[in-house]
């Protein structure tokens, strides 16, 4: 069974700060998305990383692949509290997302 | 823009009874899924369909039933309630499974079991 961890599991800032999140796992994954999802609502997606080192970057948020393609890691910079949620990653294999393994998730919370 | 819609949005049975959670697509995606996210555990797969006719086990299938006989509809069946099925159940659809598509999800379906 695939596992992928994610550490903090609750994280808690003040508007202005920057953070990491991390998701890691002892398997090799193809795929790694990133999910936000709010309060009564679905997770949305946020980014899908594919290649080992890949680096993306939607507006404030940087997210990582790691080389081997077994972790990755998602930075905010300068949080607002509309980045407020629970940040998903979730691993696909063979190439294909249709079996997705999902971590706990951190959930976080900016106060203004 | 409806996506991925489910209904009931909550719903309270009780032990034993029986219910059907709707999900409807209406992007005409080919993949469909059911999950469920207990706090702290993230999502857990319990059934996934490829396409209409097609449907198989995901991690947590027990206790639960699936069919999908169009492509825009995917209900998951509880036959027997039991406390351990209180969750909050979620469906979503994908357009394929390249690793670059997103999986679009409903808004969840508040299922408590008394």
């Amino acid at each position: 069974t695939q596992l992928l961890e994610q550490s903090p599991q609750f994280l808690s800032i003040q508007e202005g700060e920057n953070l990491t999140v991390y998701c890691n796992s002892s398997s090799v994954f193809s795929s790694l998305q990133w999910y936000r999802q709010e309060p009564g609502e679905g997770p949305v997606l946020l980014v899908t990383v594919v290649t080992g080192g890949e680096v993306k970057k939607l507006k404030r948020l940087t997210f990582q692949f790691g080389d081997a393609r077994k972790d990755s890691s998602l930075h905010i910079t300068a949080a607002q509290p509309g980045d407020t949620g629970l940040y998903l990653c979730a691993g696909g294999t063979g190439g294909s997302n249709y079996k997705l393994t999902f971590g706990k998730g951190t959930l976080l919370t900016v106060n203004p | 823009n409806a996506g991925v819609t489910q209904t009931p949005k909550f719903r309270i049975l009780k032990i034993g009874q029986s219910m059907t959670l709707q999900c409807t697509q209406d992007m005409n995606h080919n993949y469909m899924y059911w999950y469920r996210q207990d706090p702290g555990m993230g999502l857990k797969l319990i059934y996934y369909s490829v396409g209409a006719g097609i449907t198989d086990k995901g991690e947590v299938p027990n206790g639960y039933n699936v069919s999908r006989s169009t492509t825009e509809d995917f209900p998951l069946r509880l036959e027997l309630a039991a406390p351990s099925q209180t969750s909050v159940y979620f469906c979503a659809s994908s357009r394929n499974s390249d690793s670059n598509q997103p999986q679009h999800f409903g808004d969840g379906t508040r299922l408590s079991i008394l």
